[in-house]
């Protein structure tokens, strides 16, 4: 079954406590990208990757960071997690159609 | 960067009518225009998308149009149904979708039965 799949899916921790979620995708999609949806704000873009080892910022990727040394693989690091990177994240994968295919998501509190 | 704005945040409508949803962007290199569905507590889902050469697309009771020269899109749902219930995103890429990608803020859609 073609998936884009996230761990953990729920995440409670306290400030300053390094920490990551993983995103796979089975698809052999090039492209992949992280999300973060906060009430109001909708959808906002955290970092994108093209391909292995090339990745580039999104509009909010303060406090972020990401790799990409496999294909399938797409981690988000928080280095130093802070209060106002409370939220729920989407790991996303596409191929050259544009769709993306998103993850079940990550809702992640930082106390 | 690119900026779109989203119209409603809310709405709604008695199921078997018609709703529009509306969003402008503000960078004319923008190429790729999708709309995403959520539903409660689920990831969002691709439901129609149109790239900046066509100016309208449909599919069963949704449809998409797209005016390049005023920066709008806009996306109709006919003849709604309880099911067509959630949040719809809109989104404008000028990468056809594969790098920068920025969504609207959303619109919480009830069908009344």
């Amino acid at each position: 079954e073609a998936q884009v799949t996230q761990n953990p899916r729920y995440l409670i921790t306290v400030t300053g406590k390094k920490l990551t979620v993983t995103c796979s995708q089975n698809m052999n999609h090039e492209y992949m990208s992280w999300y973060r949806q906060d009430p109001g704000l909708g959808l906002r873009q955290i970092y994108y990757s093209m391909n292995v080892e090339v990745t580039d910022k999104g509009d909010v990727p303060e406090g972020y960071k990401v790799s990409r040394k496999e294909k399938r693989n797409f981690p988000l690091i928080l280095e130093s997690p802070s209060p106002n990177q409370t939220s729920l994240y989407f790991c996303a994968s596409t191929e050259n159609t544009g769709e993306l295919f998103f993850g079940e998501g990550s809702r992640l509190t930082v106390l | 960067g690119e900026n779109v704005e989203q119209h409603p945040s809310t709405l709604s409508v008695q199921e078997g009518d018609s709703a529009v949803i509306k969003c402008t962007y503000s960078d004319s290199a923008s190429n790729y225009f999708p709309w995403y569905k959520q539903e409660l507590g689920k990831r969002p889902q691709l439901i129609i998308d149109i790239r900046s050469n066509v100016g309208e697309k449909k599919d069963q009771r949704i449809a998409v149009t797209l005016n390049k020269t005023a920066k709008h899109f806009s996306l109709h749902i006919t003849e709604t149904q309880p099911e067509d219930s959630a949040v719809y995103f809109c989104a404008a890429s000028d990468s056809g979708g594969y790098q920068k990608v920025t969504f609207g803020t959303g619109t919480k859609l009830q069908v009344i039965p």
